[in-house]
């Protein structure tokens, strides 16, 4: 079975230092994978995609994550943290099988905190 | 453009209550998925439906059902509640089948059952 392992379900990093959320997948052909972002009481906004294109993909708010086929990883990296970066962050994959569009499957999150 | 809306926001329900809970997608999107998101067992995928058409379904008993209309809006149904019920549901929408396509979220609808 398709599974996404995020390691760390909380991240604490000071404001301006760099943010590294580690992302796992496992997968028998390369997925489409997502990172998505969740600000309390709200729902879940896209980071950035990967639907094998470019290896490294660029997203909103100074995000970016490199797909890395044989680490079999999606790590979400941002040179410097701002405080207004404190969410929960979601490593997403979609399968690719057929008949699997839409069933994302998403990890258990990680709540970046970040100290001024 | 107006984003994904969910009503009701808040629900609060007894065990062995029925609930209903709608989603519009953003205009133009045809296809519409839901989501359960629960401390212990996470983000679950539940259904997708496209052109009122449920194309994918994710493992939950057959208590959980949805429907689509034909303006791509979406109710989801949960009978009989448990208490393990209790969850955020979130409505997602997107152009074409979701999947590669970005789907959008709503802010979701927040069950507490008793």
């Amino acid at each position: 079975a398709q599974s996404v392992t995020q390691l760390g379900s909380h991240v604490s990093v000071s404001e301006g230092a760099l943010v590294l959320l580690r992302c796992n997948y496992s997968s028998s052909v390369p997925p489409y994978l997502f990172w998505y972002v969740q600000y309390p009481n709200q729902g879940l906004q896209l980071l950035l995609k990967y639907t094998s294109a470019a290896t490294l993909v660029k997203g909103i708010n100074g995000f970016e994550a490199e797909f890395k086929k044989s680490e079999t990883s999606f790590h979400l990296t941002k040179p410097s943290a701002h405080m207004s970066d404190a969410a929960e962050y979601f490593c997403a994959v979609n399968p690719k099988r057929a008949g699997s569009q839409g069933n994302l499957i998403f990890g258990k999150g990680t709540k970046l905190s970040v100290k001024p | 453009k107006a984003g994904v809306t969910q009503t009701p926001r808040y629900l609060i329900k007894t065990r062995g209550q029925q609930v209903t809970l709608s989603c519009s997608p953003i205009s133009g999107h045809r296809s519409v998925s839901w989501y359960q998101q629960t401390p212990g067992q996470g983000l679950q995928f539940l259904f997708e439906y496209f052109s009122e058409t449920q194309r994918n379904k994710g493992n939950f008993p057959g208590r959980f059902s949805g429907r689509q209309f034909s303006n791509s809006r979406s109710e989801m149904n949960v009978s009989t509640l448990e208490l393990g019920d209790s969850a955020l549901y979130l409505c997602a929408s997107s152009f074409g089948l979701a999947g590669r396509n970005e789907q959008f979220f709503g802010p979701g609808t927040r069950l507490t059952v008793l």
